[in-house]
């Protein structure tokens, strides 16, 4: 199937330590994005980072595609209590339509102030 | 701008009774519409989509079905619950391509 897949399953670091996930997916994409889940809540969106790009920065996010691996990894800098959550990758298919995407099972970070 | 909202928040029900939640959308039109599910400890499973009204495309088979009567409103019926339908439920919405998604706050369902 196309659903990624990341790594670590869970995460543990000290605040101001940064914190890298990895993701790895099976077929073509157009885009891959990263979303972020607080407990018991909907998912907010991150990043979208396109195929044809490699790497991408927003804030204290930085994301990294290797398509010839099929692999993105998400770095989170200089990481905070509040950064607490769970993190997961999505990535679409230009075989199917409306833009449906594929999660992974995601990674759970917990920054210990 | 843009909002989705979702409810009930929680919900338990007996296994066997009929389910419906709710999503509706506001400050956009047309959009793409989405249900997924989501296990505890788990990522997400879609289960619907739609790109218009009265469109429903299932990705899972399932006693679960989904409706779309108006083109911000999407719904989530059951007929009869399993044991195996308790979960996170999450409408979301895209204005369509390749975009993000905008996720509602979820529905926790417990079948007991």
């Amino acid at each position: 199937s196309q659903q990624g897949e990341e790594d670590p399953q869970a995460l543990s670091i000290q605040e101001g330590e940064n914190a890298t996930m990895n993701c790895s997916y099976k077929t073509s994409i157009n885009n891959l994005q990263w979303y972020r889940q607080n407990s018991g809540r909907g998912l907010v969106h991150l990043i979208l980072i396109r195929s044809n790009e490699r790497e991408k920065h927003s804030g204290r996010l930085r994301v990294t595609l290797d398509t010839s691996k099929k692999s993105s990894s998400l770095l989170i800098t200089a990481s905070r209590a509040a950064d607490t959550a769970s993190y997961f990758c999505a990535t679409d298919s230009p075989l199917t339509g409306a833009n449906n995407l594929f999660f992974g099972t995601g990674t759970r970070l917990t920054v210990i102030p | 701008s843009q909002t989705i909202h979702q409810w009930p928040a929680t919900l338990v029900q007996p296994v066997g009774s009929p389910l419906s939640l709710e999503c509706t959308v506001e400050g956009t039109s047309n959009p793409n519409l989405y249900w997924y599910r989501q296990a505890a400890g788990r990522g997400l499973q879609l289960l619907f989509y739609s790109v218009g009204i009265g469109q429903i495309s299932s990705e899972v088979p399932q006693n679960l079905s989904a409706s779309r009567p108006q083109d911000r409103q999407f719904i989530l019926s059951s007929k009869k619950l399993l044991l195996s339908d308790s979960g996170f439920y999450l409408c979301a919405w895209n204005p369509g391509g390749f975009n993000e998604q905008f996720f509602g706050p979820g529905t926790r369902l417990t079948v007991l």
